[in-house]
């Protein structure tokens, strides 16, 4: 166990809906990465906050936002949902000092489908 | 643009075997290489970790190695065993990027 969290587990939802996916860090981990994995593919960088904001982001559309609060909790929200946007969806967190290529832990992930 | 391949992409072998899986890379400006675990439907588990100055690393039956110059890093299973059987990624971060992923092996060890 790592020590991450995240939910929901499943989540089924329709195209043209919004989603919003939470992560809970190891306390202490100031660093939060987001990745999706599509079936069969290898995750994908979304984006990265540090000490609550955007640190980095993948090649991904504005409709992905996400927000790193005080408490080591984040979320990703997507906005305007599409077909391809289903995919097993990973958090990521670094401790301090950490540079997050070398340490990160990775939760269970949440498995979106998108009909 | 860094980007990184895997073969085989699936691989079924009788209990006992050794195997080798490769990953390559387009862009040897590394930062590190490592290797992940992955159970179906679960998170990561890091494996290995190979920084850009070292030729290779083991853990118990694992042993991964790193070639920069020709854009390779292979993951070597020693005496394979059922509980191995998973997919296994490799990733290779450029210095100041996140991980870039290859596609994964998907590994079956039959008892």
């Amino acid at each position: 166990e790592t020590g991450v969290t995240q939910s929901p587990t499943h989540l089924i939802k329709t195209r043209g809906q919004q989603v919003t996916l939470r992560c809970s860090s190891q306390s202490g981990h100031n660093t939060v990465s987001w990745y999706q994995q599509a079936l069969g593919q290898g995750p994908q960088f979304i984006f990265q906050y540090y000490r609550e904001e955007e640190n980095g982001r993948g090649n991904f559309p504005p409709r992905f936002s996400g927000l790193q609060f005080p408490n080591y909790s984040s979320e990703l929200n997507v906005n305007a949902l599409e077909l391809d946007d289903s995919a097993l969806y990973l958090c990521a967190s670094s401790p301090p000092q950490a540079r997050p290529t070398d340490t990160q832990y990775f939760g269970p992930g949440t498995r979106l489908t998108v009909l | 643009k860094q980007e990184v391949t895997q073969i085989p992409a699936a691989l079924s072998v009788p209990e006992g075997e050794n195997l080798v899986l490769n990953c390559s890379f387009t862009d040897s400006a590394i930062y590190n290489l490592q290797w992940f675990r992955q159970d179906p439907g679960k998170g990561l588990t890091s494996l290995l970790l190979i920084q850009s100055s070292q030729r290779e690393q083991t853990s118990g039956r694992l042993n991964a190695s790193l070639d920069k110059s020709s854009g390779r890093s292979t993951l070597y299973i020693a005496a394979s065993q059922p509980g191995d059987s998973a997919t296994y990624l490799c990733a290779a971060p450029r210095p100041g990027q996140n991980f870039v992923f290859g596609p994964g092996t998907r590994l079956s060890v039959l008892p």
